[in-house]
């Protein structure tokens, strides 16, 4: 099984670019989650989705957006790339919202802003 | 607001030694659980070890193990006879219990193990 899977692994943008960090997860997971994490900052969660259709915002979700259209799949845009969304991006699926579920992540996206 | 708490940004250890990992919470739920997961310098992150609130026993895995202690709002992550593999950052999560905060792991700032041969 794939898992969960980010693309790309890497990128680099320019202040006020746009672009989509992908993620797909193949287990039929219903929730599904973007983290960024930062240096003595740990994981932080952005936005997450409890199924297709059903999105909410986390803890940092400014400049950000997301949408659910199926069940694999949990796209994280960024409209207008700041310096300050330097990060390492990950995405995580679980199969239930369970206390015991743990979460599976992917390999993360490393996103540098110019 | 629940919180996680990890006092050691970083651990030197001896192989073969044990090690604890530090992790205090602060929720106001009586229902939660709690995670440890290690990641490498890959960057991938790997789940240990889980614990629920109304456990009675710690929770144990292979080398692993969890000192949870509720009425302190701590759970120490336990790793015996180290290895130079286990060299990574771990961190701490918490899950609450209820409708809102099942949705989401709230994660510490983690604690840097380096284990020295």
């Amino acid at each position: 099984n794939a898992g969960v899977t980010q693309t790309p692994k890497f990128q680099v943008l320019k202040t006020g670019q746009s672009m989509t960090l992908q993620c797909a997860q193949d287990m039929n997971h219903e929730y599904m989650s973007w983290y960024r994490q930062d240096p003595g900052m740990g994981l932080r969660l952005i936005h997450y989705s409890v199924g297709a259709g059903i999105t909410d915002q986390g803890e940092v979700p400014n400049g950000y957006n997301v949408s659910r259209s199926t069940t694999e799949d949990f796209p994280l845009r960024l409209l207008s790339a700041a310096p300050s969304q330097t990060s390492v991006y990950f995405c995580a699926s679980s199969y239930s919202s369970s206390l015991n579920t743990e979460a599976f992540f992917g390999q993360g996206t490393r996103l540098t802003v110019v | 607001a629940q919180k996680i708490t990890q006092t050691q940004p970083g651990m030197f250890v001896q192989e073969k030694e044990a090690v604890t990992l530090d992790c205090t919470y602060d929720t106001s739920d009586q229902s939660y659980g709690l995670f440890w997961y290690k990641q490498p310098s890959s960057g991938e992150m790997i789940f240990l070890i889980y614990q629920g609130s109304y456990d009675e026993q710690n929770a144990t895995e292979g080398r692993y193990s969890l000192n949870f202690q509720k009425a302190r709002k701590s759970a120490n992550l336990v790793i015996s006879a180290s290895q130079l593999g286990d060299s990574a950052m771990y961190f701490c999560a918490m899950r609450e219990g209820t409708v809102q905060g099942a949705q989401k792991l709230v994660f510490g700032q983690g604690t840097r193990l380096t284990i020295n041969p």
